[in-house]
């Protein structure tokens, strides 16, 4: 199975900082990388997928970046909806799919 | 408005077992795979496994494989998750996610159910 590492775990910054999330693969992905944010009780959302794609609906400030087996998920000037758990995830070699173990991101 | 409706939270017996359902709107069952994750309190997310409804095709995660079930109904849209043999650590709230097949790459999830709470508690 493809072991997938976030860092940092947890993370405190400020609004309108520029933030930036780490996320290795034990082996080469590709590009086949896709990030989900989690609110408190709620679902995770899609934010990006293929390293860099973003979703509909979510803003310019998410970008991502990336490939074989380093990633970053980069938010340029936080905004406070931001604050949340942001998980990892390869697509290239399934079953099974792996998560991250997730960067929660607070409000300094 | 696509959504996937799950139904509600449940509280079991270790070594019983428990399904839950995944209900989607819209014509989205016949053109996406559903995949079941869960969470137990204050962790990470896991894959249990995922069907294809058209063809009824299942990959299970390993971890799971001999304990749980996942099928669908496609005459009503719904997936359906059962875990049987359950423990104290499978306490968690578990999710539905659509990956709609050529649309987005492979196993991408790109809209989720509302999540049930599972309680395995004696």
């Amino acid at each position: 199975d493809i072991q997938m590492t976030q860092s940092p775990s947890s993370l405190s910054a400020s609004v309108g900082d520029r933030v930036t999330i780490t996320c290795r693969a034990s082996q080469s992905i590709g590009g086949n990388l896709n990030w989900y944010q989690q609110k408190p009780g709620k679902a995770p959302n899609l934010l990006i997928y293929a390293t860099s794609t973003l979703h509909t609906g979510v803003p310019s400030r998410f970008s991502g970046s990336g490939s074989g087996t380093e990633f970053t998920l980069t938010i340029s000037s936080l905004q406070p909806e931001d604050f949340a758990t942001y998980y990892c995830q390869q697509s290239y070699s399934t079953p099974p799919i792996t998560f991250g173990q997730g960067t929660r991101l607070e409000i300094k | 408005q696509v959504q996937l409706v799950q139904s509600g939270a449940e509280v079991k017996k270790p070594g019983s077992s428990v399904k839950v359902s995944c209900k989607a709107s819209g014509d989205t069952f016949s053109t996406s795979s559903i995949t079941w994750v869960r969470q137990a309190p204050g962790q990470a997310l896991e894959w249990m496994g995922e069907i294809i409804p058209i063809v009824g095709a299942t990959n299970y995660a390993q971890k799971f494989q001999g304990r749980v079930t996942i099928s669908a109904d496609k005459s009503t849209s719904t997936a359906y998750m059962e875990l049987s043999s359950l423990r104290f650590d499978d306490t968690a709230v578990y999710y539905c996610a659509r990956d709609q097949l050529e649309v987005t790459p492979d196993d991408v999830f790109d809209l989720w159910g509302q999540g049930t709470m599972v309680t395995v508690s004696s």
